[in-house]
């Protein structure tokens, strides 16, 4: 039982364009989502989060923006760059971490 | 400030035989999760320890143990391994509480045969 879903496997966005990934999840009562970058043959990277108290969290580049009522996160780049490509990972934390089953993003030049 | 460091980055093991995983906490956290991410999935909880007592438990058999020691690192084993424990296997530290983000090793990559 899945609880937290990404449904895009793979997103191909042009350099210098928004990227926007997506990401449900089950549990109205969740309140803290964390987003992870990972490259191929290392760990995955910590990039942002949110907690349910805000509706959005910027850093650099990169937002988030948690939309409670739909129980949807999404996450956007911009502008994307192809250092980018990666494959992106959604989180709830519930002591543990709960992952989507990510989103492989290639930023094409 | 160090990072998280696993060891060793590759093994092949045969099934049936045991395994031994290491990883290093990054300086200053105090819990230390173990995942498993087979291949095009996200990474899967498997057991989180706090102050070297197990604190929570994925949906492992018991064959997949781990520990915590004083310093904070840590040991996964898995016993008699089965051609489906082929993963990467990922620790993670942080610091305890609600509302903290963890950070990972480079992973373990095993593969059974």
């Amino acid at each position: 039982d899945q609880q937290v879903k990404q449904n895009s496997p793979s997103l191909s966005v042009q350099e210098g364009r928004i990227s926007i990934l997506n990401c449900d999840y089950t549990n109205s009562m969740f309140d803290y989502f964390l987003w992870y970058k990972k490259y191929p043959a290392e760990g995955p990277t910590f990039l942002i989060s949110i907690s349910s108290i805000k509706d959005k969290n910027e850093d650099g580049r990169f937002t988030v923006f948690l939309n409670k009522s739909a129980k949807h996160l999404s996450l956007h780049i911009v502008p994307s760059q192809p250092g980018d490509s990666a494959v992106y990972f959604c989180a709830v934390v519930i002591g543990k971490l709960v992952f989507g089953q990510g989103t492989r993003l290639t930023i094409n030049p | 400030e160090t990072g998280v460091t696993q060891s060793p980055t590759h093994l092949i093991k045969t099934r049936g035989q045991q395994v031994t995983l290491r990883c290093s906490s990054q300086s200053g956290h105090n819990t230390v999760s173990w995942y498993q991410q087979a291949l095009g999935q996200g990474p899967q909880f498997i057991f989180q320890y706090y102050r070297e007592e197990e604190n929570g438990r994925g949906n492992f058999p018991p064959r997949f143990s781990g520990l915590q020691f004083p310093n904070y690192s840590s040991e996964l084993n898995v016993n008699a391994l089965e051609l489906d424990d082929s993963a990467l296997y990922l620790c993670a530290s942080s610091f305890s509480g609600p509302y903290t983000e963890a950070f990972f090793g480079q992973g373990t990559r095993l593969t059974v045969v």
